[in-house]
């Protein structure tokens, strides 16, 4: 298996566009997980599905952000409109259903908004 | 809630020395305890997990591991450094009643002086 696949890897726009980030996981994982990194806060948790159903979002940082997963093998995050703080990289990670399994993650996508 | 604290944010040690990161969790259950490694605009490769059993668990690139649950840490060890052991090392816990999402602790960044 290739592993989770995230596109773009990199991502420069404008403040005030929609930015879509998108990530296939690894085929036959059940659990999907959008994290966030910055140098300020580390590595959060902004959304998590299970079988293709958002579970927690609590970590959704506000309504300009969305996150879908419309099958098993494909999610998409989505910044609008993006803002300059939401510069940081994106990670995307799945992993198998049920205890005693790790998450896997993709490469990320660092996102700069100017 | 669950937390994770990695008390050192920066290490250096001479190549061939040994090492020892420290994490410290705080979980009401039994904890599933990950330490993942992270190269500069890289993603974060697993280098080693604790499910159960025996509390000294051995990971990848000669790291390992041992779980103390009187002391609520999962410190990581490894003999020998090497200089591509730098980067940074991030403990997690996985919160089984969310799909074993992660939360991370901040990492320790490594610098491995020649």
């Amino acid at each position: 298996d290739a592993g989770v696949i995230q596109s773009p890897r990199h991502e420069v726009t404008e403040m005030g566009q929609e930015v879509t980030l998108r990530c296939k996981p690894i085929s036959g994982h059940n659990s999907l997980f959008w994290y966030r990194q910055t140098m300020m806060r580390g590595l959060e948790l902004l959304i998590y599905f299970n079988n293709n159903v958002p579970i927690d979002d609590s970590g959704m940082p506000e309504d300009r952000f969305s996150a879908k997963m419309p099958n098993a093998s494909f999610s998409t995050l989505k910044i609008q409109p993006s803002e300059p703080r939401d510069s940081a990289v994106y990670f995307c990670a799945s992993s198998p259903t049920g205890g005693g399994t790790e998450a896997f993650f993709g490469q990320g996508t660092r996102l700069t908004v100017v | 809630a669950q937390s994770v604290t990695q008390p050192d944010i920066h290490i250096t040690v001479s190549e061939g020395a040994s090492l020892e990161l420290r994490c410290n969790y705080s979980y009401g259950a039994t904890p599933y305890l990950f330490w993942y490694v992270q190269s500069p605009g890289q993603g974060l490769q697993l280098l080693l997990k604790y499910f159960s059993g025996d509390t000294l668990v051995q990971g990848i690139k000669g790291f390992e591991a041992e779980f103390k649950r009187s002391q609520s840490s999962f410190n990581l060890r490894k003999p020998s450094v090497h200089w591509s052991d730098a980067a940074e090392y991030f403990c997690a816990v996985g919160v089984r009643e969310y799909g074993n999402k992660l939360v991370f602790g901040a990492g320790t960044i490594l610098r491995v002086k020649s």
